[in-house]
């Protein structure tokens, strides 16, 4: 498996409240994606990157951006987190242009109130 | 627009066959891959179809139709450890590997 870990795991924040999560990968994968999955809803896109300082937007990426400063860290950030952003976020790499194998981390449960 | 239809749930018993089909709209198309998710954690990559025709690893099997914007996955002798979701996700670019990904189906297997 690739060496994918996400921080934090869980979270609990208030509406309003600027929060950040961490993606961080070992493994120089070029690709890294953030996605959310909601009940119903499964996995959606939110941003992805395709390599350092190279982002671009995914399905559902209002209300959320994203830094990648390294190879290693991708990093999502809810600038004002709303109740609509608790869920689950999972973070993703892929090797190279045609691998077709995204690697999942553990995930982040988000949780807004 | 673009969408991912499968089934939100199948049902099967210990060493049956079972099918699961994902049939897609999207505006562009450049394979469907399938993933496999326990319980909600971390989603794990099953096999991918780029090319009309099935394609098998081990207990299973995926294939895809490109003029029908269809596939499926078909996983043999089922055990009770295949119960779990599982999601089509079609790649749309050419360059890079941003997924699509269907809603999934949850597979229960009993004994």
């Amino acid at each position: 498996d690739a060496g994918i870990t996400q921080s934090p795991r869980h979270k609990v924040t208030e509406t309003g409240t600027p929060v950040t999560l961490r993606c961080h990968q070992t493994e120089n994968h070029r690709y890294m994606y953030w996605y959310r999955q909601d009940p119903g809803h499964g996995l959606r896109l939110i941003h992805y990157s395709y390599g350092v300082k190279d982002t671009d937007k995914g399905e559902v990426s209002d209300g959320y951006s994203v830094s990648r400063s390294k190879t290693e860290d991708f990093l999502l950030t809810l600038e004002s987190a709303t109740s609509s952003q608790t869920s689950v976020y999972f973070c993703a790499t892929a090797k190279r242009t045609g691998d077709e194998t995204q690697y999942f981390g553990p995930g982040t449960r988000l949780l807004v109130l | 627009g673009q969408s991912l239809e499968q089934p939100s749930e199948v049902t099967a018993v210990e060493g049956a066959i079972v099918q699961i089909n994902c049939t897609y709209q999207t505006s562009g198309f450049y394979g469907l891959s399938w993933y496999q998710q326990h319980d909600g954690g971390a989603p794990t990559f099953l096999s991918y179809n780029g090319l009309d025709g099935l394609e098998e690893t081990g207990r299973f099997s995926s294939f895809l139709s490109r003029s029908d914007s269809y596939g499926y996955l078909l996983l043999q002798e089922l055990q009770m450890k295949d119960s779990a979701s599982y999601f089509c996700a079609v790649r749309k670019n050419q360059a890079g590997t941003a997924l699509i990904f269907g809603k999934g189906t949850t597979l229960s297997v009993s004994s």
